[in-house]
């Protein structure tokens, strides 16, 4: 089992580029996130997705989208990077929603934008 | 009011003693999960162990264990037999209903462990 993968592991981007950060997990999970790790911020939930067919909005949404092509994968896309982007990205899976459910993480993409 | 708390910015421990990280949460809810989660240097976060809130033995599993004191709202980390491969960042967090419908985790600001030779 790889459990969770993310590609890349690390991108440069230029302001206004835009890229799909790739998620796919095979524990058979229900649930996805992202999240984004900024230092002395913690992680912040950016999407999630319940559910295949399924995604909502989380603490930090805006300059982002997703796809929830699957049971098995969840993208992240940004469409016009922008520096306040520069940071950690985790794809996260758990069984579901519960409170009682444990999350793993995806081993992340360090993502910079100039 | 911080949802998870973390007093220990960073903790020095002696290679095979044990290590105690702290952890202070904040809910209302009476169903929640506290989670710690291991990240080294080279950025990944690695599930360790699971308290349920309404778990009445404390969680276990190999080198470590969690001190769940539920009326004081605490759930520290207990790692035994420290080894240098610990040395790494320790993040406690919560899933709560009230956070939201995602249920995501809150992380606590984390403690750096280093484990000396």
């Amino acid at each position: 089992n790889a459990g969770v993968t993310q590609t890349p592991k690390f991108q440069v981007l230029k302001t206004g580029q835009s890229m799909t950060l790739q998620c796919a997990q095979d524990m058979n999970h229900n649930s996805m996130y992202w999240y984004r790790q900024d230092p002395g911020m913690g992680l912040r939930l950016i999407y999630y997705s319940a559910s295949e067919g399924t995604t909502d909005k989380g603490e930090v949404p805006n300059g982002y989208n997703v796809s929830r092509l699957n049971k098995r994968e969840f993208s992240l896309r940004l469409e016009s990077a922008a520096p306040s982007q520069t940071s950690v990205y985790f794809c996260a899976s758990s069984t579901g929603l519960a409170a009682t459910y444990e999350q793993y993480f995806g081993p992340g993409t360090r993502l910079t934008v100039t | 009011a911080q949802k998870i708390t973390q007093t220990q910015p960073g903790m020095f421990v002696q290679e095979k003693e044990a290590v105690t990280l702290d952890c202070t949460y904040d809910t209302s809810d009476q169903s929640y999960g506290l989670f710690w989660y291991k990240q080294p240097s080279s950025g990944e976060m690695i599930f360790l162990i699971y308290q349920g809130s309404y778990d009445e033995q404390n969680a276990t599993e190999g080198r470590y264990s969690l001190n769940f004191q539920k009326a004081r709202k605490s759930a520290n980390l207990v790692i035994s037999a420290s080894q240098l491969g610990d040395s790494a960042m320790y993040f406690c967090a919560m899933r709560e209903p009230s956070s939201g419908s995602a249920r995501q985790l809150t992380f606590g600001s984390g403690t750096q462990l280093t484990v000396l030779p």
